[in-house]
């Protein structure tokens, strides 16, 4: 069965401390693995997508990388304004495929001044 | 600017209602999604459209319903018949079905009382 695991479900950090939230996955043909930021009572904003084990990309303190079997979003010294929901997920199989997008339950990330 | 808009942010009915939930993007895409989010779950793919006149189910449709008869609008109608409809929905577009980057709309918190 397809599924998308992240974790910590929460993590709370002090302003600079450095760390990564772990996105796993199993799916049958990995077509692509987005992630995106969540405020509050708002919709989720499109971070990055990575295609194939070993690419990376990176954004401000945000940084993505993939391996066949997990995703990892590091952030490197948060501030405050990082604190926000990330949410991981995962694109299956062929073309035209939006049935096989498949979310995470997001990791609640907050950082302490 | 361009953009989704999703209207009313907050929604209230009384049980045994049917109750039509507003989306619409000038970002000119041919994709558009709705998703159901609940507290420390993932989003879950309600329905979705490739094109004008043309939409799927998702993992979760039974007790919903919805339209395509315009590009830029994609309305979903929670009927009765959904048991559990207390959730944030979310609706999202993509240049064409399968893309990468969905952008999504700011939701709508709707309680069923």
């Amino acid at each position: 069965e397809d599924q998308v695991t992240q974790s910590p479900e929460a993590l709370r950090l002090q302003e600079g401390e450095s760390s990564s939230l772990n996105c796993s996955y199993t799916v049958s043909g990995l077509r692509g693995l987005f992630w995106y930021r969540q405020d509050p009572g708002k919709g989720p904003e499109f971070l990055f997508t990575l295609y194939s084990a070993g690419e990376e990309k990176e954004k401000e303190r945000l940084k993505a990388t993939l391996t066949k079997k997990e995703s990892f979003l590091h952030i490197t010294a948060p501030k405050p304004e990082d604190s926000a929901t990330y949410l991981c997920a995962v694109q299956a199989g062929g073309y035209s495929s939006a049935s096989k997008i498949i979310f995470g339950s997001g990791t609640r990330l907050s950082i302490r001044p | 600017d361009g953009g989704i808009t999703q209207s009313p942010k907050y929604l209230f009915r009384k049980e045994g209602q049917n109750v039509t939930l507003s989306c619409e993007q000038n970002l000119n895409h041919d994709a558009m999604y709705w998703y159901r989010q609940d507290p420390g779950q993932g989003l879950r793919l309600i329905y979705y459209s490739q094109i004008v006149n043309d939409f799927q189910k998702g993992d979760i449709a039974e007790g919903y319903s919805v339209s395509r008869e315009k590009k830029e609008s994609f309305p979903l109608t929670v009927t009765s018949a959904q048991k559990n409809p207390t959730a944030f929905y979310l609706c999202a577009s993509s240049k064409v079905a399968g893309d990468d980057e969905q952008f999504f709309g700011p939701g709508t918190r709707l309680t069923v009382l």
